[in-house]
């Protein structure tokens, strides 16, 4: 059975704060890493994602990954109230075609 | 936006009813999927679709059926709902080249079995 895990949070940080959110995942193989962003009650809409090892930024936020330690996370610089959602983690199967989905993180940024 | 759309948006229904959820898409994908969330266990698997002539189970197909009438269109079906199918479903939509990784997901149907 393939997993992803995640902190199931809450992660509260100030605004204006770097908040870090952290995924692992069993697939050895998997070489395809997505960060969604869901607002509660809203559909999953992809923000990051990232295939090689090593960081990729865009605008506030940076993925990082580390296949060695079957580790991906994402930053949020200067975080905002608007940030405030659940963070899904998703990696996509080495042999297949499909995604496989972490539980998610609750990110709360305070005012 | 409203490139893929799920019908209904809400749903009650009792244990034993059969129920039928739409997917409809305009963004001319081959692939579709439909997965459920439930607190705490993320989105989950139930079934795929890679064209019109290919239809796959997923993670947890069991008591779910599908239907791909069209490239636009995917419906799941529940044969004889019981409470532990209460759920938010979503529909998606990937494409099969350029950012073949990214899913387009519908706005998702809160489903409610008493």
């Amino acid at each position: 059975q393939k997993e992803v895990e995640q902190n199931s949070g809450p992660l509260s940080v100030p605004e204006g704060a770097i908040a870090s959110l952290n995924c692992t995942y069993s697939d050895r193989g998997s070489q395809s890493f997505f960060w969604y962003r869901q607002y509660s009650g809203k559909s999953p809409e992809l923000i990051m994602f990232i295939y090689s090892n090593g960081d990729k930024e865009d605008g506030r936020f940076t993925a990082q990954l580390n296949k060695a330690s079957q580790y991906v996370s994402l930053l949020i610089r200067d975080s905002q109230p608007s940030d405030s959602a659940t963070y899904l983690c998703a990696v996509k199967e080495n042999y297949g075609q499909n995604f496989v989905f972490g539980p998610g993180t609750r990110l709360s940024v305070l005012p | 936006d409203a490139d893929v759309t799920q019908t209904p948006r809400n749903r009650i229904t009792k244990t034993g009813k059969r129920i039928m959820l739409e997917c409809s898409q305009t963004k001319g994908h081959d692939r579709m999927y439909w997965y459920r969330q439930d607190p705490g266990l993320g989105l989950r698997l139930i079934y795929y679709s890679f064209d019109v002539k290919d239809i796959n189970k997923g993670e947890i197909s069991d008591g779910y059926s599908v239907s791909r009438q069209a490239q636009a269109k995917f419906s799941l079906s529940l044969e004889s709902a019981i409470p532990n199918q209460t759920a938010l479903y979503f529909c998606a939509t990937s494409p099969t080249s350029g950012r073949a990784d990214t899913q387009y997901f519908g706005p998702g149907t809160r489903l409610t079995v008493l």
